[in-house]
C-alpha cells in the first residue's frame, strides 16, 4: 500500500532563511509526486509536481523539490522564506497506472519569525 | 476559473443522523475524492471515484459511503453520524492521473 511520511510536524524558520521540508514515500514503483500548500483559512494549492525526467522540479512562489529515487524522497526547498510562506505543507503521491488513489502525508506546519 | 463547490461550509448534526455532503465540480474531471482533515493527521482519503458510478475505498472508509450518479457530482454519506466523525471534509477533483487536484473550500462538520 502506498504511504507518505512527512517526518517534521512543525518547523520554525526566520524570514530570509532557507527552508527544507522532508517527504518520504512508499510505493511499488515511482509514483507521481506533489507538494501542496494550505495557507491559514485557505484551500489547498499545488506548488509543484514530479512527473518524470529532471529530478529537480521548479514550482510556484520560488519553491523547488528534488526527487531522489534511491531514498524514496521528494523534499521541498526554498532558498529564502517570506512571512507569507507561513502555512501547512502537504506532500502527496498518486499511482501511475490504473491506480487513482491520491494520498497525502500528515503535513508540516511552517512558522516564519521576523 | 476552475471550481469545486461544497454545499455547506459549516454543518452541525446530531449523533445518529444521516448526513449528506455534496460536492460539484465544473471542470468535467474524471476523478473525484473525499478526504477528512484532522490536526496532526493531514488529509486522509475516505473514498474516491474515477468515473461515473465507480467508487473505490480509500484509507478510512468505515462509517461512510459515496454516490456518483453524474460526472460532476460526488456525494459523501455518513450513514449514522457519530461524534468521532466531527472533522473538516474536503472534496477534490482531477482530470487524469498525474494532474493537479483542485479542492473545495471544505465543510466543517460537527456531530453533537
Amino acid at each position: 500500500a502506498q504511504s507518505v511520511t512527512q517526518p517534521d510536524i512543525h518547523i520554525t524558520v526566520s524570514e530570509g532563511a532557507s527552508l527544507e521540508l522532508r517527504c518520504n514515500y512508499s510505493y511499488g514503483a515511482t509514483p507521481y509526486l506533489f507538494w501542496y500548500v494550505q495557507s491559514p483559512g485557505q484551500g489547498l494549492q499545488l506548488l509543484l509536481k514530479y512527473f518524470s525526467g529532471d529530478t529537480l522540479v521548479q514550482g510556484i512562489k520560488g519553491f523547488e523539490a528534488e526527487f531522489k529515487r534511491s531514498q524514496s524522497s521528494f523534499n521541498l526547498r526554498k532558498p529564502s522564506v517570506h512571512w507569507s510562506d507561513a502555512a501547512e505543507y502537504f506532500c502527496a503521491v498518486e499511482g501511475r497506472s490504473n491506480d487513482y488513489k491520491l494520498s497525502f502525508g500528515a503535513g508540516t506546519t511552517v512558522t516564519v519569525r521576523a | 476559473d476552475v471550481k469545486v463547490t461544497q454545499s455547506s461550509r459549516y454543518l452541525v448534526k446530531r449523533t445518529g443522523e444521516k448526513v449528506f455532503l455534496e460536492c460539484v465540480q465544473d471542470m468535467d474531471h474524471e476523478n473525484m475524492f473525499w478526504y477528512r482533515q484532522d490536526p496532526g493527521l493531514g488529509l486522509r482519503l475516505i473514498y474516491f471515484s474515477y468515473d461515473v458510478k465507480m467508487k473505490e475505498k480509500g484509507d478510512i472508509p468505515e462509517g461512510y459511503s459515496v454516490s456518483r450518479e453524474k460526472k460532476e457530482r460526488f456525494s459523501l454519506i455518513l450513514e449514522s453520524a457519530s461524534t468521532n466523525q466531527t472533522s473538516m471534509y474536503l472534496c477534490a477533483s482531477s482530470s487524469r492521473l498525474g494532474t493537479e487536484a483542485f479542492f473545495g473550500q471544505g465543510t466543517r462538520l460537527t456531530v453533537v
